[in-house]
């Protein structure tokens, strides 16, 4: 069955890189697309960006400076880089199937910046 | 960007009862929407898309209506196990942007 499941570090100093994987299991990365949406605590959802399955990219424009969505097809993994960050950055990052409504979900990475 | 504006922002309902969850988008998305349920500490899970489309394996007493920039989910019979945030989403056009979440209780 279809499943995400990202990973990453829990903690980030402000103004570090952010490195994000979200490893996909029953689904090719060669025909889905895998977006990035995240969560700040007891707040609502922010898209952040989409890899499509061409290997294109499309990104939130508010964030767009900061940040970089890529794929490794051979290892099933998407990966997000985001640089820059500041305590506002801090929210639970889930990656999702599909690129315009989300169907399938991983079970999110709690990201905190802090010093 | 397109603004959703969703209400209400709380909701306590009564087990059976029917309940209707409000999102307005600041300009017509096409029936470009979504809905999804979040229950505490999970991940949200897709229940409408389309506007109208129910997911697979979305019970019945969950659908979708709507057009242009008014839509709604309705959940008729209310479960306990209903009891979540709800958030709408707007795929039409760039960025996609979610409504601000309804809490729903029960009474």
């Amino acid at each position: 069955q279809v499943q995400l499941k990202e990973s990453g570090p829990g903690l980030v100093q402000p103004s570090q890189t952010l490195s994000l994987t979200c490893t996909v299991s029953g689904l090719s990365l060669t025909s889905n697309s895998v977006s990035w949406i995240r969560q700040p605590p007891g707040k609502g959802l922010e898209w952040m960006g989409v890899i499509w399955s061409n290997g294109g990219t499309d990104y939130n424009s508010a964030i767009k400076s900061r940040l970089s969505i890529s794929r490794d097809t051979s290892k099933s993994q998407v990966f997000l880089k985001m640089n820059s960050l500041q305590t506002e950055d801090t929210a639970m990052y889930f990656c999702a199937r599909r690129e315009w409504w989300f169907d399938y979900w991983g079970q999110g990475v709690m990201v905190t910046v802090s010093s | 960007d397109i603004q959703m504006t969703q209400s209400p922002a709380s909701l306590s309902a009564s087990l059976g009862e029917t309940v209707t969850i409000e999102c307005r988008a600041s300009e017509d998305i096409y029936n470009g929407l979504a809905w999804y349920q979040q229950k505490p500490g999970k991940s949200p899970q897709l229940l409408i898309y389309n506007a109208n489309s129910l997911h697979t394996g979305v019970p019945s007493r969950f659908s979708g209506s709507g057009s242009g920039t008014q839509y709604s989910l309705k959940i008729n019979s209310l479960q306990s196990e209903d009891v979540a945030s709800y958030f709408c989403q707007q795929y039409y056009d760039y960025p996609f942007t979610f409504g601000s979440g309804t809490k729903l209780e029960i009474k």
